[in-house]
Parts: C-alpha cells; structure tokens; sequence
C-alpha cells in the first residue's frame, strides 16, 4: 500500500519570507508523479506543481518549487517571496496505479497561513 | 474550455434521504474520479470510471454508494439513506488518460446531513 506523510499539521509565515512543506511516501514502483495541490478557503482543489519520479531537475512554477529527493522518497514545497494568497492547505499526493486504477492518495495536509 | 463541473455546489439532505452529485468532466476526457474529504482530513479515494464502466470502486463503501458514468451525460455518484457520517465534501476529477499526468478537480459539492 502507498502511503504519504506530512509531519507538519500547521505552519506559518511572514509575508515575502520563504517556506518549506515537507512529504515523505512510501513506494515500491520507479517511474511515478507526485503531486502538491492547494486548497485554499473556497476548498477548491488547485494544482500547485508536479514531478516526474524519472526527471532528476526539481520541478518550478514560478514563487512555487520543489526537492525532490527519490532515494529519500521526500518530496518538499518550497513557497518563495509568501503572499496573503497563498494561505490555505496544502496536500502532497502520490499516485497508485494498480489493477488498471489509477488513484490519488494524499496526505493529511499542512495548514499554512501567511502573516502580514 | 470549461472545467470539471460539479453540481450542486451544496446540497442539505435528512437523514434517511437520498443524495444525487453530478459531475461533467472536462471536454475530451473519459476517466472520471470521485473523492470524499472529510473535515480537517485530505481527500480518500472512492471510485473510478470510465464510460459505462466502474474500474475500481475499491474505496466506495458496500452499502448505500454508487456510481455510474452512463454513455450520455454527466457521472452520478448516488447516496442513498443518509447518514450524519456522511456530511463531507465530494470531489470529482476528470482526465483523458490512466497515466495520471493530467488529472483536474472540479470545485467539489458539500453534502450536509441534518
């Protein structure tokens, strides 16, 4: 069974500052994505950034990155230069695909929250 | 290009009710998903269809869930008898292939059970 863990229920920071989110998964499979969604108030699911398992570069989209460590099984948010938008929970997603499925399992999230 | 949709957005059932979620995937995709979140957790998968057919329903519990994705229209994930413990948020996601690399979310209906 996969699973995904992230060890931080809540954190929070300074508006402009930079923030880590971390995950840790458990797979036996080599070429997979991994997934960050936000979810902000309006609880709706947003796709933040994704990363193939066979790319080694971290994958970027724009103030969002990611450390994707594959030996470690870690797969890191990093939000630089944190605006008030970006207060909201945020989920770390692994994908299972076995038996012709193909499903999401998330973690239980980190709820950031932005200061000004 | 519209995206996932869900409808309704809300929906107060009693208990005992039945609860009907309706969910058009993207334009050009035939895989649908349907998750349920419940409060301060992450999303748990439920079940997976493509057209006229469930895939994996794995994650749906035995009794009272069903889902179908008919050849014409939108997937319906049907609840009957309600129950409090099912007050939660129901997501549906949509992508045109099983590869994972293009899965959206619609914006999710919550169901209330009163």
């Amino acid at each position: 069974a996969q699973t995904v863990t992230q060890s931080q229920p809540e954190m929070s920071v300074q508006e402009a500052e930079t923030v880590t989110l971390s995950c840790t998964y458990d797979t036996s499979e080599n070429n997979y994505y991994l997934f960050w969604y936000k979810q902000p108030p309006s609880r709706q699911m947003i796709l933040v950034i994704r990363q193939e398992a066979y790319k080694q570069q971290n994958a970027t989209e724009n103030r969002f990155s990611v450390n994707f460590q594959k030996a470690a099984k870690s797969f890191s948010l990093k939000i630089s230069d944190s605006q008030l938008g970006d207060t909201a929970m945020y989920f770390c997603a692994f994908p299972y695909s076995g038996a012709g499925s193909y499903q999401l399992t998330f973690g239980k999230g980190t709820k950031l929250s932005v200061i000004p | 290009n519209a995206g996932v949709m869900q409808n309704p957005r809300h929906l107060v059932r009693r208990r005992g009710q039945e609860a009907r979620l309706r969910c058009s995937p993207m334009k050009g995709h035939s895989h649908v998903y349907w998750y349920r979140q419940l409060p301060e957790e992450g999303l748990k998968f439920m079940v997976y269809l493509q057209k006229e057919n469930i895939i994996d329903e794995s994650g749906m519990p035995k009794e009272r869930f069903s889902a179908e994705f008919p050849k014409e229209g939108p997937s319906i994930l049907r609840i009957q008898q309600v129950v409090r413990g099912d007050s939660a948020a129901y997501f549906c996601a949509s992508s045109p292939r099983t590869d994972g690399n293009t899965i959206y979310f619609g914006e999710g209906s919550w169901l209330t059970v009163v």
